[in-house]
């Protein structure tokens, strides 16, 4: 089956502590993103990326890190730097055609801090 | 950055028929989105329009675009207790790359 998974679906972090969450797509995606999703609160952009080797800061970049060694995977680091990590992360990615952007969403992982 | 309007909550009863409105920040938005979550899911994705177009059916579904308003909304015929979920719009801006710029969502509960 195709789509994108993300694991874990629950993950915990103690204070001081990086922790990353996988995601992972067999569509042949060549754009993949990250957001983050709050209580009554729309998605928020994280970070994305058009390209391996390549991604861009979105707009609630900082405490967080990413890499594109991958074409199918995008993983995220919350750093200790991310005061309030507290939320649902959801990962997308798109065939990255500039004129019919269609993102297509994985399960998403939930983060608590103990 | 601008956002993108919608209600926060909707309740309908069985078998009437829901419309969730989204007014979006820009008139030259290319493609508009309807996603739905259901409780601890993704989003997933339910319609998309192009900003040529003024109407899309597909099967339950029908979104209606009005760009001199830049109003869109979604209307789900025949509600099942199914269809209760958070709807999400977004728009996909003409400069803003590969970027989506969503909506808060709206809450939509299906009572029988």
């Amino acid at each position: 089956d195709g789509g994108i998974t993300q694991s874990p679906k629950y993950l915990f972090r103690k204070e001081g502590q990086n922790v990353t969450l996988s995601c992972e797509q067999n569509l042949n995606h060549d754009a993949m993103y990250w957001y983050r999703q709050d209580p009554g609160q729309g998605l928020r952009l994280i970070y994305y990326s058009q390209i391996v080797n390549d991604f861009q800061k979105g707009d609630i970049a900082e405490g967080y890190s990413v890499s594109r060694e991958k074409k199918e995977s995008f993983p995220l680091t919350v750093t200790s730097a991310q005061k309030n990590p507290t939320a649902f992360y959801l990962c997308a990615s798109s065939i990255g055609d500039r004129y019919q952007e269609t993102q297509y969403f994985g399960p998403g992982t939930r983060l608590l801090v103990l | 950055g601008e956002d993108v309007e919608q209600s926060l909550f909707l309740s309908v009863r069985e078998g009437d028929s829901s419309v969730i409105n989204c007014t979006y920040t820009d008139s030259s938005s290319t493609y508009l989105y309807w996603y739905k979550q259901e409780p601890g899911a993704g989003l997933q994705l339910l319609t998309y329009i192009f900003s040529n177009m003024d109407m899309k059916q597909d099967q339950r579904l029908t979104v209606l675009l009005n760009k001199k308003d830049k109003h869109l909304s979604l209307r789900i015929a025949d509600t099942q207790t199914g269809d209760s979920a958070i709807y999400f719009c977004a728009e996909r801006r003409s400069n803003s790359g590969y970027e989506l710029n969503f909506g808060k969502g709206t809450s939509l509960l299906v009572t029988p």
